[in-house]
């Protein structure tokens, strides 16, 4: 079975440009995080989608924005890019219930220059 | 407060022993569910063990086993006979909230645990 497949694994931006990351769940899997990594603020949710539609948001300002499609892949923008936006941004797939794991992808790497 | 919270950043241990990773975490909800995963170096997140709020007894996974302290709100790591491979980021992770409550993770900040020869 295949696995959480995120596309590009690198990125390098500028200041003020925009950018577009992919995520292709585990088959099967309806409900899809994205997560950001920074070495300051550590693992942080940005927001899940679960049937196309968004389930949680976390506390991320309105220039990150994701949407879910009814294959369940999911895309997440993020708008006037900032050199704080600098991170390894991680998706995570799962099963509905609570005690099912969140599988994640190998993160795109995301640079701001 | 944090609902999650990690105290040790760096552990050393040597290999073939065993080693427990602290994790206590706070949160008002019934139902919840604590999570343990393994990030190496390359950043891919590993699932490693699951524990419910409402599982009478602690999980074991392999050379992994949680020690779930409910009334102490902790849920350590315990990683039996350790391998060089062990050497990784460790991160406690919690979901809260019911079947339906959706998916949001909040995690700790990680232990850097590395495996000497």
């Amino acid at each position: 079975k295949a696995g959480v497949t995120q596309t590009p694994r690198y990125l390098i931006k500028t200041r003020g440009q925009q950018v577009t990351l992919s995520c292709s769940p585990i088959s099967g899997h309806r409900s899809v995080s994205w997560y950001q990594q920074t070495p300051g603020q550590g693992l942080q949710f940005l927001f899940e989608y679960f049937s196309e539609t968004q389930r949680n948001k976390g506390n991320f300002p309105g220039r990150f924005s994701g949407r879910q499609f009814s294959n369940s892949r999911s895309e997440m923008n993020v708008s006037t890019l900032e050199l704080g936006d600098s991170a390894l941004y991680l998706c995570a797939s799962s099963l509905a219930g609570l005690n099912q794991p969140q599988h994640f992808g190998d993160g795109t790497r995301l640079s701001i220059l | 407060a944090q609902k999650i919270t990690q105290t040790q950043p760096g552990m050393f241990v040597q290999e073939k022993e065993a080693v427990t990773l602290d994790c206590t975490y706070d949160t008002s909800d019934p139902s919840y569910g604590l999570f343990w995963y393994k990030q190496p170096s390359s950043g891919e997140m590993i699932f490693l063990i699951y524990q419910g709020s409402y599982d009478q007894q602690n999980a074991t996974e392999g050379r992994y086993s949680l020690n779930f302290q409910k009334a102490r709100k902790s849920a350590n790591l315990v990683i039996s006979a350790s391998q060089l491979g062990d050497s990784a980021m460790y991160f406690c992770a919690m979901r809260e909230g019911g079947n339906n409550a959706g998916n949001m993770l909040t995690f700790g900040g990680g232990t850097r645990l590395m495996v000497k020869p």
